[in-house]
Parts: C-alpha cells; structure tokens; sequence
C-alpha cells in the first residue's frame, strides 16, 4: 500500500481565498484523522471520522474549516475564507479500528502558507 | 495549557551518550503512544504502552509508562545521529463516541557526530 496520500504538499495562497486540503487514507482503514501542527500548539487534533461519518468535530477552530469525506477514500479539508493564522502543516492519518493499541499512520503533510 | 508536558523541549547531545524524555500529565490515560516525525514527514510511531508500570524496548529505546498511567518516559541509550527527529507522546482518552488522541508538544533531539 502507498500510505496515506496528501495533496497538494505545498499551498501558498492569499487571505481571503479558498483552500481546500485532499486526503487518500489506507484502504480498510475505518478511521480517518486531520490534524493541524504549528510550532505554538504543537499538533492538534481537528476532526476524525468512522467509516466516512463524522465523529468529534470539536476540535476544527471555527465555522470557515469544514471537512467532508463523501467514500471510504478520500476526504477533504476547506478552509474558507482563509487567514493568516491558518499557516500550519495539515496532517490525515487514518487506522483501522479506532482502539486502545490502535496506530495512526500520518501522510506526508501539506504545508499551507496564507500571506 | 497542554494537557501532557513534555520535557525537554531542546536536546543536543554526542553520539553515544545516553538521554531520557519525560511526558508528564495530570489526567489518566487509556494508553499512550511515542512517535517520532522527521522534517517534512508526519509522525509515525515507535510504540503504545497500555498497562501501568509497562516497560518496552525497542533496540536502543526503552518506554515505560508510569504506574497510574498518568506519565511516561523514553530512554534512548547510545544515541545515533539517526535519532536525530522530533519526539511525541500521545494519550490516549476515552470519549463518548470513540477514542481520541492528545499531543505533547514534542522534544527535538539533535545528536551529533
């Protein structure tokens, strides 16, 4: 298997554009993961989704990011419109089972910068 | 605040010496994992600890998670400059729909030749 795919790896963009984050998690993974990493908060958990339905959202920071995953292999993240503060590297990781020794297995990142 | 502190945040050593780093926590956790991200990649783990006062061992890495599963540690002996990465825990909590994972912020470790 490839792994987790992320595109694109890199996105630079202005404030106010749209910007949408692609995500392939491992096939059978029932779990998919986006994270946020910035050298202030470390890496943080946004949304995770079971089997395509979204389960804990609490963690996405306002109404501009939503994320969706319509199949089993591929989700998106948007951010609309963006902002400066958005800069971060976006990481999806996704497992299998969702259970106390289960392992998330992270794509490479996508590296967003909003000027 | 983070809810699991890990320190140090720096640590620049020797080939050869011998490190420990710490995660530490007020809140008990289900599990909790060791990952280890190099630039431009994401985290991949190195190990999940689930019984209190487990210890494993990994080559030249040894875990232990503390007896009330509230802390662990990470003790590399005879760094290599291929340790060379970032270093995160991650607990692992129990929620009403599912488990969820928690970040330290990480230790960089940089070993030189």
């Amino acid at each position: 298997d490839a792994g987790v795919i992320q595109s694109p790896r890199h996105e630079v963009t202005e404030m106010g554009q749209e910007v949408t984050l692609r995500c392939k998690p491992i096939s059978g993974h029932d779990y998919l993961f986006w994270y946020r990493q910035t050298m202030m908060r470390g890496l943080e958990l946004l949304i995770y989704f079971n089997n395509n339905v979204p389960i804990d959202d609490s963690g996405m920071p306002e109404d501009r990011f939503s994320a969706k995953m319509p199949n089993a292999s591929f989700s998106t993240l948007k951010i609309q419109p963006s902002e400066p503060r958005d800069s971060a590297v976006y990481f999806c990781a996704s497992s299998l089972w969702g259970g106390l020794t289960d392992t998330q297995y992270f794509g490479p990142g996508t590296r967003l910068t909003v000027l | 605040t983070q809810l699991l502190e890990q320190s140090p945040q720096f640590l620049s050593i020797q080939e050869g010496e011998n490190l420990t780093v710490y995660c530490n926590s007020s809140s008990v956790f289900s599990s909790l994992q060791w990952y280890r991200q190099e630039p431009g990649e994401g985290p991949v783990l190195l190990v999940t600890v689930v019984t209190g006062g487990e210890v494993k061992k990994l080559k030249r890495l040894t875990f232990q998670f503390g007896d009330a599963r509230k802390d662990s540690s990470l003790h590399i002996t005879a760094a290599q400059p291929g340790d060379t990465g970032l270093y995160l825990c991650a607990g692992l909590r129990r929620m009403e729909y599912g488990n969820k994972l928690v970040f330290g912020a990480g230790t960089i470790l940089r070993v030189k030749s």
